[in-house]
């Protein structure tokens, strides 16, 4: 079972340039989510996907655009990175909807790690 | 709005057992969870707890939810030094199928 996986695992960029990260999940999860984490600030969401070709920001979103065009994938993309996005990112994912207050633990991928010089 | 809160640090001498806590402040959330993050590593689903339940043991761990508080625990009997990781406390709401809240994470230090 591969679960949620992430590539790439390391990057580092220069400033102003772009880069995609992608998530892909083979557990048939209608939810997905890229999150940052950064250090004593613990994990913050950054957009999320509730369906196929649906996308929404989650609490911070500037710099950044999600694409979901297959349910299986949801790409992170950064058009001109800049140094305050060097971070871990994390891409989750978790069972929908039909079921309202179904328990939906989500599920992490091992994380990006990303340096912007 | 919703908040989780933990405090950054634990440490704890191995063997000994380990109490992590968290508060919530949205009364109507459905399930609360706890994640583990080892260093380099993404979050693991520990365990997890329905709200109309107070106690859930699984081996070392026990979970302890008070509803009236708002207050969850996890804690971890016999510490071990491969209990080193942060842990995330993190809750779903009744308005939001597809939404958590998480807390920063406590990071358990185990002293030999």
């Amino acid at each position: 079972n591969a679960g949620v996986t992430q590539t790439p695992k390391f990057r580092v960029l220069k400033t102003g340039q772009s880069m995609t990260l992608l998530c892909a999940q083979d557990m048939n999860h209608e939810y997905m989510y890229w999150y940052r984490q950064d250090p004593g600030m613990g994990l913050r969401l950054i957009h999320y996907s509730v369906g196929e070709g649906t996308t929404a920001k989650g609490e911070v979103p500037d710099g950044y655009n999600v694409s979901r065009l297959k349910k299986q994938n949801f790409l992170l993309g950064l058009e001109s990175a800049a140094p305050s996005q060097t971070s871990v990112y994390f891409c989750a994912s978790s069972y929908s909807g039909d079921k309202p207050h179904h328990n939906q633990p989500q599920h992490f991928g091992d994380g990006t790690r990303l340096s912007i010089l | 709005g919703e908040d989780v809160e933990q405090s950054l640090f634990l440490s704890v001498r191995e063997g000994d057992s380990s109490v992590i806590n968290c508060t919530y402040t949205d009364s109507s959330s459905t399930y609360l969870y706890w994640y583990k993050q080892e260093p380099g590593a993404g979050l693991q689903l520990l365990t997890y707890i329905f709200s109309n339940m107070d106690m859930k043991q699984d081996q070392r761990l026990t979970v302890l939810l008070n509803k009236k508080d708002k207050h969850l625990s996890l804690r971890i009997a016999d510490t071990q030094t491969g209990d080193s990781a942060i842990y995330f406390c993190a809750e779903s709401i009744t308005d939001s199928n597809y939404q958590l809240i998480w807390g920063a994470g406590t990071k358990l230090i185990i002293k030999p």
